[in-house]
């Protein structure tokens, strides 16, 4: 069984702060990780995913993650954080090779940015 | 580029009433089409996915049906509508069915009054 945790519900940091969002996952084969961003009332953005290779992932806007095999981790990180940044933040882990495109959402992280 | 639309954008409906919700694709044949339900504040859950025309599987049973009438498009209904079915509705497609990597709607917000 795949699953997700995000352990934060909400974060809240000032502009220009750097910022990190926890991601812990559960599963035992290989798999997918990836990032997505929710701005309110709108679809999910992906952000980035982690397959193979390089831990450190660079995304879109400035968001790079890492992949911990040993932490099961995969957290998303901004070094200087806009205003436009605040939005909720889905971990999402799909094992390779299954069920078509199934993506496991964690329970969402919203990140509150204080102009 | 890829585009996806959906529509309605927003509905407004009365338990026990119908339901159409439609999502299509542009500018890439063949995509792998899932749907996503969201509670309002809450995660993702996958509802259904196709690939290929005429082909849909069922993840979670909601008393809702999809159906794949082209290869354009994916659609999300009901006959008679719960309240539990409110909710943002997501449409995605991917580029290949292994990649964990979907490109999303903008969604349909649906409330069942």
């Amino acid at each position: 069984t795949q699953t997700v945790s995000q352990s934060d519900a909400h974060v809240t940091v000032f502009e220009g702060d750097s910022v990190e969002l926890r991601c812990n996952y559960s599963y035992g084969g290989s798999i997918y990780l990836s990032w997505y961003i929710q701005h309110h009332g709108r679809g999910l953005q992906f952000l980035l995913k982690y397959y193979s290779g390089n831990p450190v992932v660079q995304g879109v806007n400035g968001f790079e993650a890492e992949f911990s095999k040993s932490d099961s981790s995969f957290h998303l990180r901004k070094a200087s954080v806009h205003w436009s940044d605040s939005a909720v933040y889905f971990c999402a882990v799909s094992a390779r090779g299954s069920a078509l495109g199934r993506l496991h959402f964690g329970a969402g992280t919203q990140l509150i940015v204080i102009p | 580029a890829q585009t996806i639309h959906q529509w309605p954008v927003a509905e407004i409906k009365a338990v026990g009433s119908p339901l159409s919700l439609g999502c299509t694709i542009k500018g890439k044949s063949s995509p792998n089409l899932y749907w996503y339900w969201q509670a309002t504040g809450g995660t993702l859950q996958q509802l259904f996915y196709s690939i290929t025309v005429g082909q849909v599987e069922s993840v979670v049973q909601l008393n809702l049906s999809a159906s794949r009438p082209k290869d354009d498009q994916f659609i999300l209904s009901t006959e008679k509508l719960l309240l539990s079915h409110s909710g943002f509705y997501l449409c995605a497609w991917s580029l290949d069915e292994d990649t964990g990597q979907l490109y999303f709607g903008e969604g349909s917000k649906l409330t069942v009054l």
